[in-house]
C-alpha cells in the first residue's frame, strides 16, 4: 500500500521560505506524476501544482512566481517550496500521488502537515 | 481560470435518504471532472473521476454524471459514514476545486 508523509518546518517567518518535503513508501516514484495541495484552516483545497518522477513540473499559475518542486528519485522523495510567505500562505499542505490513467486526479494522499506563518 | 461552483454549501439529509450534490465549470471541462470526500482532520478520499467512474474500493452507492459545465454526485441510501464534505475538481485545465458542500445528518 503506497502511503505520503509530509515533513517540514511546522512554522514559518512572514517573508521566508516554506519548505516540505514528501517521503513515498510501499511504492516507487517512478512512472508517476506527484501532486502539492493546501487548505487553509476551515476552507476549501487548492492545487499548488504538480511534478513528474523525470523532473517535469507544472504550477497553479497564481502560485507560479513563488513556486520551486523538485523530486529524488533515489530517496524516493519530492520537495515543495514557497517563497515570500504570509499568513495566507497558513495552511494544512498535502503531498499526492496521480491516478495512473491521467490527469491531475489524486487517488493517494498523505496526512498533511500545518505550515504556520507567523513572526 | 476555470471556476467550480458547488451547491448547495449545505445539505441536512437523514441516513438511508439520497443525496444528490452539484457542481458547475464557468467553461466546459469535457469529463475531466472528480469528486472527492472530506472527513473533518483527514485528507480528501477519491471518489470519482472521469466525471462517473468509481475509484477503486468506492462504494457502488456513489454515482456521478454529467459532462462539460454540469456534474452530480448522488449517493443512493446514505449511510452513517458518508457525512462528510465533497469537493469536486475538474481537471481538463490543470486542476481547480470547488468549495465544496457539507452533508450533515438531519
Amino acid at each position: 500500500q503506497v502511503q505520503l508523509q509530509e515533513s517540514g518546518p511546522g512554522l514559518v517567518k512572514p517573508s521566508e521560505t516554506l519548505s516540505l518535503t514528501c517521503t513515498v513508501s510501499g511504492g516507487s516514484i517512478i512512472s508517476y506524476f506527484w501532486s502539492w495541495i493546501r487548505q487553509p484552516p476551515g476552507k476549501g483545497l487548492e492545487w499548488i501544482g504538480y511534478i513528474h518522477y523525470s523532473g517535469g513540473t507544472h504550477y497553479n499559475p497564481s502560485l507560479e512566481s513563488r513556486v520551486a518542486m523538485s523530486v529524488d528519485t533515489s530517496m524516493n522523495q519530492f520537495s515543495l517550496k514557497l517563497s515570500s510567505v504570509t499568513a495566507a500562505d497558513t495552511a494544512v499542505y498535502y503531498c499526492a500521488r496521480h491516478i495512473s490513467q491521467g490527469g491531475t486526479v489524486m487517488d493517494y494522499w498523505g496526512l498533511g502537515t500545518l505550515v504556520t506563518v507567523s513572526s | 481560470e476555470i471556476v467550480m461552483t458547488q451547491s448547495p454549501a449545505a445539505l441536512s439529509l437523514s441516513p438511508g435518504e439520497r443525496a444528490t450534490l452539484s457542481c458547475r465549470a464557468s467553461q466546459s471541462v469535457r469529463s475531466n471532472l472528480a469528486w472527492y470526500q472530506q472527513k473533518p482532520g483527514q485528507a480528501p478520499r477519491l471518489l470519482i473521476y472521469g466525471a462517473s467512474t468509481r475509484a477503486t474500493g468506492i462504494p457502488a452507492r456513489f454515482s456521478g454524471s454529467g459532462s462539460g459545465t454540469e456534474f452530480t454526485l448522488t449517493i443512493s441510501s446514505l449511510q452513517s459514514e458518508d457525512f462528510a464534505v465533497y469537493y469536486c475538481q475538474q481537471y481538463d485545465r490543470w486542476g481547480t476545486f470547488g468549495q465544496g458542500t457539507k452533508l450533515e445528518i438531519k
